[in-house]
């Protein structure tokens, strides 16, 4: 079947670094995206993983191991602005049509 | 600017009142969908088109109706809503290969009382 999980919620401290997982079970894999969502806003694009490896952009990193089903997105230096949701979707592409699996994401809390 | 608009904002109404939210992108995006939010479940998709006359199901499709006539727009349309669609309402577009996923609209808060 498909399914992504990551963890429900984490919590670090102002300046740390944070990694948050998902792991996935899909059967047509064309990408995995990482969006980040305040309380009541619409998911925003943060980065996007189709080969394997790490994708860095700033203080946010994501890497991506397609045989693993795994992927991880790393916050570093930590700002109270970052705590937020962090939704993992996969693209999925079978059978002509394709679809975007989310996890249900991980509320990170930043500390002071 | 490439943007997916959805309205409204935030929409109070009363039980067994039809109402519409419309949703409309300007990428000339072959896929929308429609996702609804609530605590602790995540994004669920409502109904999803992968382009002009093409809808389909998703997972939680009871209850809304959509309608893709023209490849820009994608209205999400409750017949008669009831208290348990009270959700924040997600519009998203996007192409196969679109580096950056899905292009969301802003959200629409709905409430129904």
């Amino acid at each position: 079947g498909q399914n992504i999980d990551q963890p429900t919620e984490m919590t670090a401290t102002e300046g740390a670094i944070v990694q948050i997982n998902c792991t996935y079970q899909t059967s047509g894999f064309n990408g995995l995206f990482w969006y980040q969502q305040h309380a009541g806003e619409a998911p925003t694009f943060l980065s996007y993983n189709v080969l394997d490896g790490l994708e860095e952009k700033g203080r946010f990193s994501s890497f991506l191991s397609r045989s693993k089903g795994y992927s991880y997105l790393l916050l570093k230096e930590l700002q109270m602005k970052d705590s937020a949701s962090y939704l993992c979707a996969v693209r999925d592409w079978t059978s002509g049509t394709y679809k975007y699996i989310f996890g249900t994401g991980t509320r990170l809390k930043v500390l002071a | 600017e490439a943007q997916v608009t959805q309205n409204p904002r935030y929409l109070i109404t009363v039980t067994g009142k039809k109402l519409t939210v419309t949703c409309s992108q300007n990428m000339n995006h072959e896929y929308m969908s429609w996702y609804r939010q609530d605590p602790g479940l995540g994004l669920r998709q409502i109904y999803y088109s992968m382009n002009v006359e093409v809808t389909d199901k998703g997972d939680v499709p009871e209850g809304y109706k959509v309608s893709r006539k023209e490849k820009r727009n994608f209205p999400l349309i409750l017949e008669s809503p009831s208290p348990n669609q009270t959700s924040l309402y997600f519009c998203a577009s996007s192409s196969r290969t679109a580096p950056r996923g899905y292009t969301f609209g802003s959200g629409t808060r709905l409430t129904v009382v």
